[in-house]
């Protein structure tokens, strides 16, 4: 039972444009997202976090939205970049469990085209 | 300065044969955890330490399966007579003593063993 979900497993985007990835959990405990990136024959790399007590958190081109009557979370990136182009996780924790174990989702996989 | 660094960064193991993984943690980092990342999904916890404890041993599949911290800093991932469905990348992370007030530490991940079972 996939207690986060992401849906998407590829999206495709023009560099310059908005990137939208999407993420859904269905564990109503989580507590904390957090989103990471990932390049091929590395580790996850943290990009950014959220703790359920916001709706929004930016840093930079990257913003995070959570909605948790939806049990939703969306990470948006603007302007996309070649850069960007990599596999992004979504994870979430539960800081009551107390070994901050994070779930994963399955991946989704944007290519950003030049 | 130095990340999390594991190895090998790729083993092939033939089936029934016993594997032990690295993972060297940043210095100072109290929390130790391991996942395990099959192709094509996301990474599955296995197991916590906090310094040498071991605190949540929940994720791990078998009793094939044994983690050790002796000094609260190297860590190694032990499977006994591997199968072929433990073909996956080892994911090893750390992460800093908890700030005051922090609801959470980011995890810094290490690049992975790639274990493969013949």
């Amino acid at each position: 039972d996939q207690q986060v979900k992401q849906n998407s497993p590829s999206l495709s985007v023009q560099e310059g444009r908005i990137s939208i990835l999407n993420c859904d959990y269905t564990n109503s405990m989580f507590d904390y997202f957090l989103w990471y990136k990932k390049y091929p024959a590395e580790g996850p790399t943290f990009l950014i976090s959220i703790s359920s007590i916001k709706d929004k958190n930016e840093d930079g081109r990257f913003t995070v939205f959570l909605n948790k009557s939806a049990k939703h979370l969306s990470l948006h990136i603007v302007p996309s970049q070649p850069g960007d182009s990599a596999v992004y996780f979504c994870a979430a924790a539960y800081s009551g469990a107390g070994s901050y174990q994070l779930t994963f989702g399955k991946g989704t996989k944007l290519s950003v085209i030049p | 300065g130095a990340g999390v660094s594991q190895s090998p960064r790729y083993k092939v193991a033939k089936r029934g044969q016993d594997v032990a993984l690295r993972c060297d943690p940043i210095s100072g980092h109290v929390s130790l955890f391991w996942y395990q990342q099959a192709l094509g999904q996301g990474p599955e916890f296995l197991t916590y330490f906090q310094n040498e404890a071991q605190l949540d041993k929940s994720g791990l599949p078998s009793d094939r399966f044994f983690a050790e911290r002796p000094e609260g800093s190297v860590s190694t991932l032990k499977i006994q007579r591997t199968q072929q469905e433990d073909s996956a990348v080892y994911l090893c992370a750390s992460s800093p003593p908890g700030l005051a007030g922090a609801l959470y530490n980011e995890q810094f991940f290490g690049p992975g063993t790639r274990l493969t079972v013949l």
